[in-house]
């Protein structure tokens, strides 16, 4: 299975653009890229999901890059309740499905 | 949205009992539920996959006899933790897909912490 790379932490002030990079440099053309947050003690979210264009959604934009080596998770205002761990996934079109996660990249909103 | 369900949110038992946890499709059919374990400031780790009416298959390094899964319906998936011990302690998440595919995403439960005293 490809291999996500974040970065381990990231802070944003409150109701500024958050820009979460991930790198997927192994990614295959039938993998799709799903992004999921997790608060404390809960299970993952679903964010955002996308396979070669950039995609929106009411949580989130997702800007994958041309050569789909690297994507873009972008919170537009980030808000307090954004504060979490986010995770860049690489899902396959055909097989088993499953989810390898990274070690994600804890964001952290100022007020 | 798609709902997924855990039961008990969280246990404690003690070294030597076995526990069972229960993951539930609420509002769907899964095809696939998976069954993760995460300890304190790590991620998720995938521990098996399953499918309806079939075998489990576990990930490399996760015993299947010490992990028992059973996916009877596609509505519900149990994972039971035999013999558990102070170090299976840990918090454990479900998740469930509608259907196969990359594009779809899967709909995780609230998780189930797992204390062995």
């Amino acid at each position: 299975d490809a291999k996500t790379t974040q970065p381990n932490s990231m802070e944003s002030n409150e109701e500024e653009p958050v820009h979460l990079p991930c790198n997927h440099s192994t990614i295959s053309g039938t993998d799709y890229i799903h992004w999921y947050r997790q608060l404390p003690s809960q299970g993952p979210e679903y964010v955002i999901h996308g396979l070669t264009s950039n995609v929106n959604n009411r949580m989130a934009s997702l800007a994958i890059a041309e050569d789909r080596k690297s994507s873009t998770l972008i919170l537009h205002r980030a808000t307090l309740r954004d504060a979490a761990v986010y995770y860049c996934i690489l899902n396959r079109v055909s097989g088993t499905y499953k989810y390898i996660f990274g070690t994600g990249t804890r964001l952290k909103v100022l007020a | 949205g798609a709902v997924v369900s855990q039961h008990p949110s969280w246990v404690i038992c003690k070294s030597g009992t076995s526990v069972k946890i229960e993951c539930r499709s609420l509002d769907f059919q899964a095809t696939t539920m998976f069954w993760y374990r995460q300890f304190p400031k790590q991620s998720l780790m995938l521990m098996a996959t399953s499918n309806e009416g079939s075998k489990a298959t576990h990930e490399q390094g996760v015993e299947k006899d010490k992990f028992l899964i059973n996916h009877a319906s596609l509505t519900l998936s149990t994972l039971t933790v035999t013999s558990a011990h102070p170090e299976d302690s840990s918090f454990y998440i479900c998740s469930a897909t509608t259907t196969g595919g990359g594009g779809y995403e899967q709909y995780f439960g609230p998780g189930t912490r797992l204390t062995v005293t």
